[in-house]
């Protein structure tokens, strides 16, 4: 049964603490992105990958980490330097630059 | 910046009717267009890619690519009550470009 998957659904944080989402694939894909979603808001892009061990800088990279060490997960780790983390948090994927495919999304709360 | 703009609505349709979404971008060099649908708390789903201008139809749905105008459209005919979402519009060049999406509503 192919598609990504992120945990936790919902994660609640402490401020000042550094909290790691995750974000697992099977399809195959390349391509790895993380946007975030503030209510009413579209989607930003905090960061992508299009290959192993590589990731580019989205719109909105600050207090925000990754990494790509295997084709099927590219974590996402909120740093106690991001100011305002507080949102719904979306993996995707693709095949090269094509359509996207979304995780359900993890919704962080931090007080 | 490359930008793409929606009007965030809501448009509200009666059940049946023909609802019609638009979507403008910046970037002329735009290549590949796609419309997600994306229910209250979950996360967007995709409905439609088009890439050629022109229409593509898929079942209900009918995406309009302008690229001279710079103009991409959603048509959703027979709409649902179900169809009530927020459609986002996303662009490519780069990683894609979203809009900030419009919110439908159909009423019975």
């Amino acid at each position: 049964d192919g598609g990504i998957t992120q945990s936790p659904k919902y994660l609640f944080r402490k401020e000042g603490q550094n909290v790691t989402l995750s974000c697992e694939q099977n399809l195959n894909h390349d391509a790895m992105y993380w946007y975030r979603q503030d209510p009413g808001q579209g989607l930003r892009l905090i960061y992508y990958s299009q290959i192993v061990n590589d990731f580019q800088k989205g719109d909105i990279a600050e207090g925000y980490s990754v990494s790509r060490e295997k084709k099927e997960s590219f974590p996402l780790t909120v740093t106690s330097a991001q100011k305002n983390p507080t949102a719904f948090y979306l993996c995707a994927s693709s095949m090269g630059v094509a359509e996207q495919y979304f995780g359900p999304g993890t919704r962080l709360t931090v007080t | 910046q490359k930008e793409v703009e929606q009007n965030s609505g809501p448009l509200s349709v009666p059940e049946g009717a023909i609802a019609s979404l638009n979507c403008t971008y910046s970037d002329r060099g735009s290549q590949s267009f796609f419309w997600y649908r994306q229910y209250s708390g979950k996360s967007p789903e995709l409905i439609m890619f088009i890439y050629s201008n022109g229409d593509k139809e898929d079942g209900r749905f009918t995406a309009q690519l302008n690229k001279a105008s710079q103009y991409v459209s959603l048509l959703i005919r027979d709409s649902q009550p179900s169809d009530s979402a927020t459609y986002l519009c996303a662009v490519i060049p780069g990683a894609l470009n979203f809009g900030k999406g419009t919110s439908l509503l159909v009423t019975p």
